[in-house]
């Protein structure tokens, strides 16, 4: 693989269901982040981590959990799916984000909840 | 409350014509600024950035242009082409906090 991935690509999710969207970078970059698209709302920032092993808050972090315990894979967890959290969700990665370093995203998992 | 604000939330252009797209931010703490496009059911795709210390950045067709005392930022595109027609975001940032926040975004039509 070259470049980003996430998995599922879309879900539709019951209400109070737990969900791990995957995503894994072959890329070596350090940083690496979750994002949430919604109309009208642009891209909002759920949670980041700028090395293995730490992880920061973002924007929007109620709801969701995030790990990093190796370089390649972020996955983001809903831990009761609500139907607040239905949107297109984008992971991303950057050589480092310390000083604007750009950002190369995955094709996104769109998650509906019921 | 937006940090950074993309208040056009659309524009048409004609192909071989100028695009212009704005940004405004908020947080003077920001310094660095990012310029992405995104097709339909695809991730966004980086432009091109510019840090605080500048006050523009050219990359072939893409130019940004940064007004500090404005809070202000805009990409140029010339000449426009029908393969520019996406949403483009803007993004800043303060160095260290890994933080991007982003725009709601600019759907951008180029007409043939």
């Amino acid at each position: 693989i070259a470049g980003i991935t996430q998995a599922p690509t879309s879900q539709i999710l019951a209400a109070g269901r737990r969900m791990t969207l995957r995503c894994t970078q072959d890329m070596r970059h350090n940083a690496m982040y979750w994002y949430r698209q919604d109309l009208g709302l642009g891209l909002r920032l759920i949670h980041y981590s700028n090395t293995a092993g730490t992880t920061g808050k973002g924007e929007v972090p109620d709801g969701y959990s995030v790990s990093r315990a190796n370089t390649d894979d972020f996955p983001l967890t809903l831990a009761s799916a609500v139907p607040s959290q239905t949107s297109v969700y984008f992971c991303a990665s950057s050589y480092s984000g310390a000083k604007g370093n750009e950002q190369f995203f995955g094709p996104g998992t769109r998650l509906t909840v019921l | 409350d937006q940090q950074v604000k993309q208040n056009s939330p659309s524009l048409s252009v004609q192909e071989g014509r100028i695009s212009i797209l704005n940004c405004d931010y908020t947080n003077s703490m920001f310094d660095y600024f990012l310029w992405y496009k995104k097709y339909p059911a695809e991730g966004p795709t980086f432009l091109i950035s510019i840090s605080s210390i500048k006050d523009k950045n050219e990359d072939g067709r893409f130019t940004v242009f940064l007004n500090k005392s404005a809070k202000h930022l805009s990409l140029h595109i010339v000449p426009s082409q029908p393969g520019d027609s996406a949403v483009y975001f803007c993004a800043a940032m303060t160095s260290g906090t890994y933080k991007y926040i982003f725009g709601t975004g600019t759907r951008l039509k180029v007409l043939a």
